[in-house]
């Protein structure tokens, strides 16, 4: 079936500029994350939604950044106001939750934003 | 100081070669150690998972978790040409109440399979 999917694959744009980010993830998943990843870096943690819901925001790195998902399905990450070290590799990934607590979590191919 | 240390390499080894990656990490609470594999401009992708000390082995891939020493290593037996990637050890504490959990990352190892 169908994997994650992120659009766009790539996105160049000016500092101070907006820029949305989006992600479908696979059909019936109900957890919905977002990383970042930075040259030399580790992903990074940035926000996790179950459902339509966001219970876990603490990784935003400021209030630049925000999230919203619809209809338990797509998500889109909003960065205002853009600054260079911005400039990533923005991973979306979603999983079922098991009963255990716990589900694998599928990665999408990521949007590679840089910031001029 | 991170809380998941993994070398970033990179690492090249010849075809065939036995390859042992390796994290360390602070935080004891801890119980959910994964591997991902990640080829050039793609997503992550799950090798393996386990939440015991020990070993799991899937094919050529064996996943060791050593909770006393907070230490995980992935090996690789008879390592080809396409395991060439970046892989990335990941882990997470129990929060079964919660849901799910937030998986901490360490930087990624670049490995490199010469034939």
């Amino acid at each position: 079936g169908a994997g994650v999917s992120q659009s766009p694959s790539n996105k160049v744009t000016e500092k101070g500029k907006d820029v949305e980010l989006r992600c479908d993830p696979i059909s019936g998943h109900t957890a919905l994350y977002w990383y970042r990843q930075s040259l030399g870096q580790g992903l990074e943690f940035l926000i996790y939604f179950q459902g339509n819901s966001a219970p876990d925001k603490s990784g935003l790195p400021s209030d630049r950044f925000s999230a919203e998902r619809t209809g338990g399905s797509v998500s889109t990450l909003t960065i205002q106001r853009t600054q260079q070290e911005d400039s990533a590799v923005y991973l979306c990934a979603s999983s079922l939750i098991s009963r255990a607590g716990y589900g694998t979590q599928y990665f999408g191919p990521g949007t590679r934003l840089l910031v001029l | 100081q991170k809380e998941v240390e993994q070398d970033p390499g990179p690492l090249s080894v010849p075809e065939g070669a036995i390859v042992s990656l390796n994290c360390t990490y602070s935080n004891s609470a801890f119980q959910y150690f994964m591997w991902y594999r990640q080829y050039s401009r793609k997503g992550p992708e799950l090798l393996m998972y386990t939440y015991s000390s020990g070993n799991k082995e899937d094919g050529r891939f064996t996943a060791q978790v050593d909770k006393s020493s907070k230490y995980i290593s992935l090996f690789i037996r008879d390592s080809q040409p396409s395991d060439s990637a970046t892989y990335l050890c990941a882990m997470t504490p129990w929060e079964a109440p919660r849901g799910f959990q937030k998986l901490v990352f360490g930087t990624g190892t670049r490995l490199l399979v010469s034939p």
